[in-house]
């Protein structure tokens, strides 16, 4: 099946620091790209939708200043949480999807996660 | 706006029981539902994707079934093992997840 990787698995930073997540499709051209936040034992929530060469689509409530996020590829999407706090920690997942959009005819393949935790 | 709740939220059983997990959502124009597994602190593994116009799809000892008309889906587990103890999720046009269920399969 097809492969997506995130990078790093996790880190640990200093509240005021900024950090950057990559999140690859290792074999197959991601057209669209989706950035979850999970926090413990909840489920996962949208952040936002990034097509590549477009500026990315923010869910309700997402600060699109502090979470930069970058499409700049068909393989590669990253995020950036600018200026990061304590409650900035969380999981973060990122999925890959060869369609554009809601197509019924392609899964979305998810990276492994990265997991923050800001000081 | 879409919601979509799984039920139940969490459930413990003996090797080699049965199971059904059930995901109910609330708007039925859907394009496509699927199941993932969660392992504790990893991401997400895809297990069966049910376009709008399928009714079911089965891969192993897993069945997930599709009826629109009633908002719901349902995961069967047949014959289950401690290996699929994990967190199920349903998510509704790649999209929106539900809460999940925390499987436990003791020996």
């Amino acid at each position: 099946g097809a492969v997506v990787s995130q990078h790093p698995s996790w880190v640990i930073c200093k509240s005021g620091t900024s950090v950057k997540i990559e999140c690859r499709s290792l074999d197959f051209q991601a057209t669209t790209m989706f950035w979850y936040r999970q926090f413990p034992k909840q489920s996962l929530m949208l952040m936002a939708t990034s097509n590549e060469g477009s500026k990315a689509t923010y869910e309700q409530g997402v600060e699109k200043d502090k979470f930069l996020i970058n499409h700049a590829s068909l393989t590669l999407s990253t995020l950036t949480v600018t200026s990061a706090h304590p409650e900035d920690s969380s999981f973060y997942i990122c999925s890959a999807s060869p369609s554009r959009g809601l197509s019924s005819y392609n899964e979305q393949f998810f990276g492994p996660g990265t997991r923050l935790t800001v000081l | 706006k879409q919601e979509v709740t799984q039920i139940p939220a969490a459930l413990s059983v003996p090797e080699g029981e049965n199971l059904v997990l059930n995901c109910s959502f609330t708007d039925s124009a859907i394009y496509n539902l699927q199941w993932f597994r969660q392992d504790p602190g990893k991401g997400l593994t895809s297990l069966l994707l049910i376009q709008s116009s399928q009714r079911e799809q089965t891969s192993g000892r897993l069945n997930a079934s599709l009826d629109k008309s009633s908002g719901r889906s349902t995961l069967y587990i047949a014959a289950s093992q401690p290996g699929d103890s994990a967190t199920y999720l349903c998510v509704v046009d790649k999209l929106i997840f539900g809460t999940g269920t925390r499987l436990q399969v003791f020996p």
